[in-house]
């Protein structure tokens, strides 16, 4: 089983639609993690850190549940920029692990 | 500008000649880290250092080495490339490495024939 484990891809949504993607991980011991946006195998940018309090900014959400040891990011109102590839990563100690990446194609 | 620079941003090489991809990062960040991405894979870490001297290895470090001799560079050295090492790497830094938001470098294509 892989330590961090995205839910597969792709998503085609038209635009306005609201998506979710989930991220499983196994390493109860993970201290912090992010969502990152990828495009086109650009360098993968910040998206969101995940709080356990859950957080917000603008049309994303993202939450974290330890009891699950899951995170979610929540997309409202995607937009056609929306599209890429949205990695979770989960941190312990200065090691990263990524999940394989969900690809979004947000259509018109 | 802040940024972390790689280089080369491509490379095609031939089986086991010794190459070096450079990583640089102006914004005095602990920590730093190698990751390679190969097709419908996420990036897998290859090694990570939490400060100056300090190197642990990630998921992937066969085959790879690297240093940190200084704060703003980590180098990744192929001693004998593969083709199996034919990937996307990027190089990456953030401040302490826990908590922190990693930034990434622009990534360098290698192709190992």
């Amino acid at each position: 089983r892989k330590e961090v484990e995205q839910d597969p891809g792709p998503f085609n949504v038209p635009e306005g639609a609201t998506v979710a993607f989930n991220c499983t991980y196994s390493n109860s011991a993970s201290q912090s993690f992010f969502w990152y946006r990828q495009d086109c195998r650009k360098e993968p940018k910040l998206l969101m850190s995940v709080y356990s309090s859950g957080n917000e900014d603008g049309r994303f959400t993202a939450q974290l549940n330890r009891a699950s040891q899951y995170i979610s990011l929540l997309i409202r109102d995607s937009k056609l920029s929306d599209s890429a590839t949205y990695l979770c990563v989960d941190t312990n100690a200065g090691k990263s692990t990524f999940g394989d990446g969900t690809t979004l194609t947000v259509k018109p | 500008e802040a940024q972390v620079t790689q280089n080369p941003r491509y490379l095609i090489t031939v089986t086991g000649k010794k190459l070096t991809v450079t990583c640089s990062q102006n914004m005095n960040h602990e920590y730093m880290s190698w990751y390679r991405q190969d097709p419908g894979l996420g990036l897998r870490q290859i090694y990570y250092s939490m400060n100056v001297e300090v190197t642990d290895k990630g998921d992937v470090p066969e085959g790879y080495k690297v240093s940190r001799k200084e704060k703003r560079n980590f180098p990744l050295i192929l001693e004998s490339p593969s083709p199996n090492q034919t990937s996307l790497y990027f190089c990456a830094s953030s401040f302490r490495g826990e908590y922190n938001e990693q930034f990434f470098g622009p990534g360098t294509r290698l192709t190992v024939l």
